[in-house]
């Protein structure tokens, strides 16, 4: 069946370095969300990406969708203990219209002050 | 504007009970979307429900079962309960007519304890 699946499984760094997780589609995404994660939380809608090689910015979060729309990145640059929690992609299983999500298994970002 | 709410927030059961989980969707939102998810994991669909009807389900057995109400509010049913039950049920609700179905607002979960 459909997998997502992302790595690493876990980050630790100090402040101020950067970060980045990658996430990998068994099957092409008609698009790709990120979701973030606080400890003892739920996710929280971060973005979603749709067109192939798009790149979006939120301040300090870059995120990728790849060309050919089976793999996905979230790098954040200069990281904060802010930054803490596990972040997760998820794409659409089946045709995008159906609502369901495929999450991967996330990688969880330990910042060390 | 309420978010997405969940009851209860935490539930304790032992193995062979029933639990019922509720959901009450975002203002303006209709479409519910009820997903585990087990320590360290991420979430996994268990099923969506949009104008009364189970619209998808995933790979869940029958003791999982659920229903959406007139008000678009939905319940999650669980019989027979497995230790392996034991997670967070996490409900996220969504607008079907945007066409952006799939941006879903997550509740903050019941936390099951199945002993």
């Amino acid at each position: 069946g459909q997998q997502v699946m992302q790595i690493p499984q876990y980050q630790h760094v100090q402040e101020g370095e950067d970060f980045t997780t990658y996430c990998n589609s068994s099957t092409t995404l008609s698009n790709i969300q990120w979701y973030k994660q606080r400890p003892g939380g739920h996710p929280v809608f971060l973005i979603q990406l749709v067109k192939s090689g798009e790149v979006k910015k939120q301040k300090r979060l870059t995120f990728q969708f790849g060309e050919a729309k089976k793999n996905s990145s979230l790098h954040i640059t200069a990281t904060q203990t802010t930054d803490v929690g596990t972040y997760f992609c998820a794409g659409p299983g089946g045709s995008s219209n159906t609502g369901k999500l495929i999450f991967g298994q996330g990688t969880t970002l330990q910042v060390k002050p | 504007d309420a978010g997405v709410t969940q009851s209860p927030t935490h539930l304790i059961k032992t193995r062979g009970q029933q639990v019922t989980l509720r959901c009450s969707p975002k203002s303006g939102h209709d479409t519910v979307s009820w997903y585990q998810q087990a320590l360290g994991q991420g979430p996994q669909f268990i099923f969506q429900y949009y104008e009364e009807e189970e619209r998808q389900r995933g790979n869940f057995p029958d003791r999982f079962s659920g229903h959406q109400f007139p008000n678009y509010s939905s319940e999650l049913n669980v019989n027979a309960l497995l230790l392996g039950d034991s997670a967070l049920y996490l409900c996220a609700s969504s607008f079907t007519g945007t066409g952006r179905r799939n941006e879903q607002f997550f509740g903050p979960g019941t936390r099951l304890t199945v002993l």
